[in-house]
């Protein structure tokens, strides 16, 4: 059973750099059929997609293009995690943020079919 | 980008009752594409159905998904207590960027 769990600072200044990580287990960062994920959720702006990496004999990564310019979603191979930052960040970064899981097939996909518990950034 | 409207907003039922939830596209999707989750308070989202009609491992047969082009629905056939929930729509193309509808709230009457 894949499991993944997000840790990092709850509190955040403005300005500075949100950072967070996000532990697999129960399946691997350099799966050739997983794709791995950021998404944030908040009142004011609902769910919405971060970006995402992926191995697929190399590297990619993928972000919210308006977002492009301060994001960076990294794999950390030896710990079988993933951790995104976020800088520059304003009130308006406030949310849950959740680690999610996709898996990318042929037809018919389960889309984002594992995340995390999510965690609550704050910025302020 | 592709938006996808979702209606009700709110839609209030009592146990029992069928529900029909909406999610309009802006433009044309491919049924593979359409996904659907469930929130409950202080949870993630729950995958529910994808390929716009499939349900996902563990997911009871009262939820069906149907639609092709830029209608689909998500129906409840007979609401029990624990579906009283949030519900989103999902575009996952085959390249981001992913989109979620703003989701309807089921509530009970």
């Amino acid at each position: 059973q894949v499991q993944l769990q997000e840790s990092g600072p709850g509190l955040v200044k403005p300005s500075q750099t949100l950072s967070l990580t996000c532990v697999i287990s129960g399946d691997s960062v350099s799966s050739d059929s997983a794709v791995w994920n950021w998404i944030r959720q908040s009142s004011s702006r609902g769910l919405e997609w971060l970006g995402r990496t992926y191995y697929r004999s190399k590297w990619y990564y993928e972000y919210e293009v308006s977002l492009q310019s301060r994001i960076s979603i990294n794999p950390d191979t030896s710990k079988n995690r993933f951790s995104l930052q976020l800088n520059s960040v304003t009130p308006e970064d406030t949310a849950v943020y959740y680690c999610v899981r996709g898996i990318m097939v042929a037809g018919p996909s389960p889309g984002f079919d594992c995340w995390g518990q999510g965690t609550l950034v704050t910025v302020s | 980008e592709i938006v996808l409207t979702q209606s009700p907003g709110t839609l209030s039922l009592s146990p029992g009752e069928r529900a029909a939830l909406s999610c309009r596209a802006s433009q044309s999707v491919g049924s593979y594409y359409l996904l659907w989750y469930q929130q409950k308070p202080g949870q993630a989202p729950r995958l529910l159905i994808y390929g716009a009609s499939s349900r996902a491992t563990g997911i009871p047969d009262r939820f069906s998904g149907s639609g092709s082009g830029t209608d689909f629905t998500l129906t409840i056939s007979r609401l029990e207590p624990e579906d009283f929930a949030v519900y989103y729509c999902l575009h996952y193309g085959t390249s981001p960027p992913y989109i979620f509808g703003q989701g309807t709230k089921l509530e009970i009457k």
